[in-house]
């Protein structure tokens, strides 16, 4: 079992659609969340962090951390081409470090 | 201020080759790391760094040896380039303070021929 689980994708979207991302863990003591975005050929960009249970929001996009069930996910309200992209959960330790998972590739059509 | 950078871009090396990959960041970060990423692939570290000489190794160390002689600057080595180490490279670097976020380089990729 991989530390961190990713949809496989590809997942493709109407423009103006909820995009929905959802990641698992397996590591029952990981402390921090984040979800980062890379453009194809670009470096990988924080777009969200999450460290308690429940929801947080920011503009269009929402991520869910449920620590009980080992599960977080990442919500794309409105969805727009320019959220295409491929989105990396990746998973935290108190010691600074972070397990990647390989992604889920996001189309979003016009 | 730049953030991370990353030297060079682009590199193709022959079989057996060495080079050393720059990275340097100028946010005052103790934290910096070393990823690379395969294609269709998520990031697998290679090596990361708590502070100025202290280094460990990730989860792919081989073939690979660092230095972290300033909080600014990580350089990675290739030591006998082999093509199983044809990839994108990325530096990252966080703060202590910042609960983890990464911030990235804009990466070297890598061919060995």
């Amino acid at each position: 079992q991989k530390e961190v689980e990713q949809n496989s994708g590809p997942l493709s979207v109407p423009e103006g659609a909820i995009a929905s991302l959802n990641c698992t863990y397996s590591d029952r003591v990981s402390q921090s969340f984040f979800w980062y975005r890379q453009y194809s050929g670009k470096s990988p960009e924080l777009i969200m962090s999450i460290y308690s249970n429940g929801d947080k929001e920011d503009g269009r996009f929402t991520a869910q951390l449920n620590k009980a069930s080992q599960y977080v996910s990442l919500l794309i309200r409105d969805s727009q081409p320019s959220d295409s992209a491929t989105y990396l959960c990746a998973v935290g330790n108190n010691a600074g470090k972070s397990t990647f998972g390989d992604g889920t590739t996001l189309t979003v059509k016009p | 201020n730049a953030g991370v950078t990353q030297t060079p871009k682009f590199r193709i090396l022959k079989i057996g080759q060495s080079m050393t990959l720059q990275c340097t960041q100028d946010m005052n970060h103790n934290y910096m790391y070393w990823y690379r990423q395969d294609p269709g692939m998520g990031l697998k570290l290679i090596y990361y760094s708590v502070g100025a000489g202290i280094t460990d190794k990730g989860e792919v160390p081989n073939g690979y040896n660092v230095s972290r002689s300033t909080t600014e600057d990580f350089p990675l080595r290739l030591e006998l380039a082999a093509p199983s180490q044809t990839s994108v490279y990325f530096c990252a670097s966080s703060s202590i303070t910042g609960g983890g976020e990464q911030f990235f380089g804009p990466g070297t990729r890598l061919t060995v021929l």
